[in-house]
């Protein structure tokens, strides 16, 4: 979804080095997402955050920070990056349709392709 | 953490009707069931949305049956353009987003 952008698209980098993967989105949500996506483990929520000053951990936060500047933008921190956060990080956002937190309509950006090496 | 589970992959043919099957046993009382589509290198895009019941829009159907234990997305008369992978997603309590593992579906002539 071109309202929601990632950058870089591509990274490789060495065990150590620090990396931040940004998100930008045109589409005035509230709630943005980290996910990271794995061969054969599907879809996994790092963190999330309902708006600027809220921050949560998702599933799988160990090793990862975020920073969330803006209400249109999201940064996930990888301090220490290994070799096992080797995947495709996903950004997305959603606007407050209802109460529940699954009601919202999520809506992804094109990924970023980590390599670590 | 409760999990979401689907069929790893499935095999259908063009004009045939697609039913894929999620378990999600521990879905809290409030909380809704989404279904998306993802194709390679895209992030990915809603399908349908429901909380009970039955669920229609131009592209799908969803089931969800009385206990709301599972849900079942239908993709009518399918084509070679709906090949990609399936997911399910409900928090299994606690608030905690899941995604399954997701569902190759691919399609053939």
């Amino acid at each position: 979804d071109a309202d929601v952008t990632q950058t870089p698209r591509n990274r490789i980098t060495k065990t150590g080095k620090r990396i931040m993967l940004e998100c930008s989105q045109t589409k005035g949500h509230d709630r943005m997402y980290w996910y990271r996506q794995d061969p054969g483990l599907g879809l996994r929520l790092i963190y999330y955050s309902f708006d600027v000053k809220d921050i949560n951990k998702g599933e799988i936060s160990d090793g990862y920070s975020v920073s969330r500047q803006a209400q249109a933008k999201f940064s996930l921190s990888l301090e220490s990056a290994i070799p096992n956060q080797t995947a495709l990080y996903f950004c997305a956002t959603s606007d407050l349709q209802r109460d529940s937190l699954l009601a919202d309509t999520q809506y992804f950006g094109p990924g970023t392709r980590l390599t670590v090496l | 953490l409760a999990k979401t589970t689907q069929p790893i992959s499935m095999d259908s043919y063009e004009g045939q009707e697609v039913n894929i099957t999620c378990s999600h046993n521990n879905i809290a009382t409030n909380d809704y069931i989404t279904w998306y589509q993802q194709f390679p290198s895209q992030g990915p895009r809603f399908i349908i949305q429901g909380y009970k019941t039955k669920v229609t829009n131009e592209v799908a159907s969803l089931f969800i049956p009385a206990d709301r234990k599972s849900s079942t997305l239908s993709l009518p008369r399918v084509s070679l353009s709906d090949t990609a992978v399936y997911y399910c997603r409900s928090t299994g309590g606690g608030n905690k987003l899941t995604f399954g593992t997701g569902t190759q579906l691919k399609v053939e002539l």
